[in-house]
């Protein structure tokens, strides 16, 4: 079974600053996919950044990139230019490849606070 | 486009009592899901579907059970409720392409409080 780790419960961070979000997984699978799922103040959960194993090149959207180290199943989020629209739960999830039903492992959650 | 919708936002329910929740999605997705959010612990999946006439179970289906007659909708029954079953109750959609995994849409979520 896999499991999702998220060590920080809470962060805070000051608006226009970086923050780095931690992510750890543990599998056997060698195929799969990561990702990033933020819940705002409204509950609705927003696909954030997604990953795939098999690519070494971190992925990137806009201010929101990810440091993807495979061996270490690591999986970090650095959101730059911090806005207080970012303030939220942030969830690491994980999918296997080709899963039937394509269902997510998520993780506790680390909620981010951006200080004005 | 409404996306996912769920029916009811705000439900309390007493020990031993029955309800429904409604998932309706208008994006012609294949696979729906429900999950359950906790303090602490993420959000867990307790039914899936791939497609209509079609259900499964997730990690935590215990007390619950579901259906999908119609491809949009996606009912979650509780039949006899527990105050363990206290929880935010998440659904949500997806389409079977490869270049749309993972990239699910959720409803806004029913809060449940068992007394």
């Amino acid at each position: 079974a896999q499991t999702v780790t998220q060590s920080q419960p809470e962060m805070s961070v000051q608006e226009a600053e970086t923050v780095t979000l931690s992510c750890t997984y543990d599998t056997s699978e060698n195929n799969y996919y990561l990702f990033w799922y933020k819940q705002p103040p409204s509950r609705q959960m927003i696909l954030v950044i997604r990953q795939e194993a098999y690519k070494q090149q971190n992925a990137t959207e806009n201010r929101f990139s990810v440091n993807f180290q495979k061996a270490a199943k690591s999986f970090s989020l650095k959101i730059s230019d911090s806005q207080l629209g970012d303030t939220a739960m942030y969830f690491c999830a994980f999918m296997k490849h080709f899963d039937y039903g394509q269902n997510f492992v998520f993780g506790p959650g680390t909620r981010l606070s951006v200080l004005p | 486009n409404a996306g996912v919708t769920q029916t009811p936002k705000f439900r309390v329910l007493k020990t031993g009592q029955s309800m429904t929740l409604l998932c309706a999605q208008d994006m012609n997705h294949e696979y729906m899901y429900w999950y359950r959010q906790d303090p602490g612990m993420g959000l867990r999946l307790i039914h899936y579907s791939v497609g209509e006439g079609t259900t499964a179970k997730g990690e935590v289906p215990d007390g619950y059970n579901v259906s999908r007659l119609k491809k949009q909708n996606f009912l979650l029954g509780l039949e006899s409720a527990a105050p363990s079953q206290t929880s935010v109750y998440f659904c949500a959609s997806s389409d079977a392409y490869l270049p749309s995994v993972g990239k699910a849409f959720f409803g806004q979520g029913t809060r449940l409080t068992v007394v």
